[in-house]
């Protein structure tokens, strides 16, 4: 899978949106974008997937850039909760079932 | 939604000794399940492919003959870490995809493995 990179780190305030950024230079034609997140102690959860259209679904907004080299996870309004390390992952849905998961960015929210 | 069960949630055994975690797609099956290790702040790295009915298939530098891959039923593929030693000790987490949906990959709450 094509490799993508993220900041380590991102801090935000409660309430206030979240705009977590994602480059991957070298996706091909076939690859979707995913982003799944991982909250201390537990194993990463879906958040939200998509391949050239932004998505929004209850959890976040998906937005793909143009040439799609880069993408944003947006979340609309920070809580607490959503204190986790999140990932954007390519999934070639021609070359295997496989996530293989980068460094992420771990989104720190203070109240 | 899609629901992965992975038991138990964590572990400590002595060295030598072998600790089996088990893995269940509660509300769909799943002819396929990855196995993942996870070290402190380090990221999730793909172990195994689990294949029901089938060997599993290792990635680059996983002994198969210690961490021996059960995928007997569509629903429950098996980790057994064999001979445990205190480098074994990590988080390990299952993952699997219901086919039927176009939602992502739904991953266990992982399992806390110690080995003293």
């Amino acid at each position: 899978d094509a490799k993508t990179t993220q900041p380590n780190s991102m801090e935000s305030n409660e309430e206030e949106p979240v705009h977590l950024p994602c480059n991957h230079s070298t996706i091909s034609g076939t690859d979707y974008i995913h982003w799944y997140r991982q909250l201390p102690s537990q194993g990463p959860e879906y958040v939200i997937h998509g391949l050239t259209s932004n998505v929004n679904n209850r959890m976040a907004s998906l937005a793909i850039a143009e040439d799609r080299k880069s993408s944003t996870l947006i979340l609309h309004r920070a809580t607490l909760r959503d204190a986790a390390v999140y990932y954007c992952i390519l999934r070639d849905y021609n070359a295997g079932n496989m996530l293989t998961f980068g460094g992420g960015t771990r989104l720190m929210v203070k109240p | 939604g899609a629901v992965v069960s992975q038991h138990p949630s964590w572990v400590i055994c002595k060295s030598g000794t072998s600790v089996k975690i088990e893995c269940r797609s509660l509300d769909f099956q799943a002819t396929t399940m990855f196995w993942y290790r996870q070290f402190p702040k380090q990221s999730l790295m793909l172990m195994a492919t689990s294949n029901e009915g089938s060997k599993a298939t290792y990635e680059q530098g996983v002994e198969k003959d210690k961490f021996l891959i059960n995928h007997a039923s569509l629903t429950l593929s098996t980790l057994t870490v064999t001979s445990a030693h205190p480098e074994d000790s990590s988080f390990y987490i299952c993952s699997a995809r219901d086919t039927g949906t176009t939602v992502g990959y739904t991953f266990g709450s992982g399992t806390r493995l110690t080995v003293v």
